[in-house]
């Protein structure tokens, strides 16, 4: 069965670092977003991206955030200086989007430390 | 903003028995789905559900949209340890927009 995938599964950085999150969503799935979960606490939405542009992005995807899709294949997320409070899981989804419904199928994430 | 009242915080229970979790918003949602999530894993979608009152199963999940659309329930028949997890309700406004999430329900399953 298809499924997101994402590199690296742990990233550990020093504040003020640039890191890249990478993430290979399903091949035929046209929506992608990047979600947060601080430890402990709920998923919390960040952007969302279709048609090579960002479609929607909360308060928490500010200036520091970026996301890009490169290829055909990669969708990736840039924090260019990261604090402390970036430490979390991030998770990329991705979802149908000619289908009539929202079921969004996320990755197993990527957990970032920031020292 | 949006936000999703998720119930019990917590729960522990014995092999075998059914349980019973639920969502509330003081918001309207139009689509409601219900993700487990593993430890240090993704969530992982079980059921969706689109239609107010809408009742949906998936194998010992049962899951209903409420008649509002301001809650939902999910239930777990014949818990098995496999279970154990966290379970998030999450809300949808539009069919292309983000979805947001509950603080989820963590289940214990007691030998």
């Amino acid at each position: 069965e298809p499924e997101v995938t994402q590199t690296p599964s742990h990233q550990v950085t020093q504040m003020g670092q640039e890191v890249i999150l990478r993430c290979v969503p399903i091949s035929n799935h046209l929506y992608f977003y990047w979600y947060r979960q601080i430890l402990g606490q709920k998923v919390e939405f960040l952007v969302s991206f279709y048609n090579n542009e960002i479609s929607e992005k909360s308060e928490i995807f500010d200036d520091q955030f970026s996301v890009e899709r490169p290829d055909g294949s990669n969708f990736t997320l840039k924090i260019r200086s990261t604090k402390l409070e970036d430490s979390a899981m991030y998770f990329c989804a991705s979802r149908v989007r000619l289908a009539v419904d929202n079921e969004q199928f996320f990755g197993p994430g990527t957990r970032l430390t920031v020292l | 903003g949006q936000q999703l009242n998720q119930s019990p915080q917590s729960m522990f229970i014995q092999e075998g028995e059914d349980v019973s979790m639920n969502c509330t918003s003081s918001s309207i949602f139009n689509t409601w789905l219900w993700y487990k999530q593993d430890p240090g894993e993704g969530p992982v979608l079980l059921i969706a559900l689109y239609k107010a009152g809408e009742l949906t199963s998936n194998g010992r999940l049962t899951a209903q949209f409420g008649i509002t659309r301001k809650d939902s329930f999910l239930n777990i028949s014949a818990s098995i340890p496999s279970d154990v997890g966290i379970y998030f309700c999450a809300g949808g406004m539009n069919r292309d927009d983000k979805i947001i999430f509950g603080k989820g329900t963590r289940l214990h399953i007691l030998p």
